[in-house]
């Protein structure tokens, strides 16, 4: 079955400092792979998504960047975090036809920002 | 673009009773899926239901069934016979057929509490 990780599960960063939070998928090959930002008391905001290695497509001009250096590994990251970079950063892949494009998400990284 | 709309904030029901939460969007697409995800205290976002836009029929889970009104644009959600366990913030989505980079447009979610 597939499963999808996220690490670290909560973080707190001082402003200004950098940001990698990592994705990864386990057993599926070629999955399309998102990145969603939830701010407190908010939706989910897309944020970057991936149709393969090194394709990153971006939603919303901001402060973080994305990569995709292997096919089952997504990478979320910042040079200089700011404060509205708090909240709740979700990793996602989508099932594909054959679960009628249901997408799958992490638990989730809990980011503050002091 | 296509945007998703929950106009309950939040909502309360009482343990065994039925609650519907609402749910509009906006979409000149004619194929398209819906789905509603469920995220309680944990944060996990679970999948509850979902509809396919060419299907008439309503899609149903157990206790939560929606109801698909495709001229309206509307795509509520009654959870039945509530438990404590259904409290829960409740988002709608949409999704278009955008040919291999497909991509789900959230609503700002219903908070929903079940009372003993």
């Amino acid at each position: 079955s597939q499963t999808i990780h996220q690490w670290p599960a909560t973080l707190v960063q001082p402003v200004g400092s950098p940001l990698s939070l990592e994705c990864t998928v386990e057993g599926t090959s070629n999955p399309n792979l998102y990145w969603y930002r939830q701010a407190a008391g908010r939706g989910l905001q897309l944020l970057f998504y991936s149709v393969g290695i090194g394709q990153i497509s971006s939603e919303v001009p901001q402060n973080l960047s994305a990569s995709r250096p292997q096919d089952r590994q997504f990478i979320l990251s910042s040079k200089k975090l700011l404060l509205s970079d708090s909240g709740f950063y979700l990793c996602a892949w989508i099932g594909g036809l054959s679960s009628y494009n249901e997408q799958f998400f992490g638990p989730g990284t809990r980011l503050t920002v002091l | 673009a296509q945007t998703v709309t929950q106009s309950q904030p939040e909502m309360s029901v009482q343990e065994a009773e039925t609650v519907t939460l609402s749910c509009t969007y906006d979409t000149s697409e004619n194929n398209y899926y819906l789905f509603w995800y469920k995220q309680p205290p944990s944060r996990q976002m679970i999948l509850v239901i979902r509809q396919e836009a060419y299907k008439q029929q309503n899609a149903t889970e157990n206790r939560f069934s929606v109801n698909f009104q495709k001229a309206a644009k509307s795509f509520s959600l009654k959870i039945s016979d509530s438990q404590l366990g259904d409290t829960a913030m409740y988002f709608c989505a949409f999704m278009k057929f955008q040919g291999g980079s497909e991509k789900l447009v959230f609503g700002k979610g219903t908070k929903l509490t079940v009372n003993p």
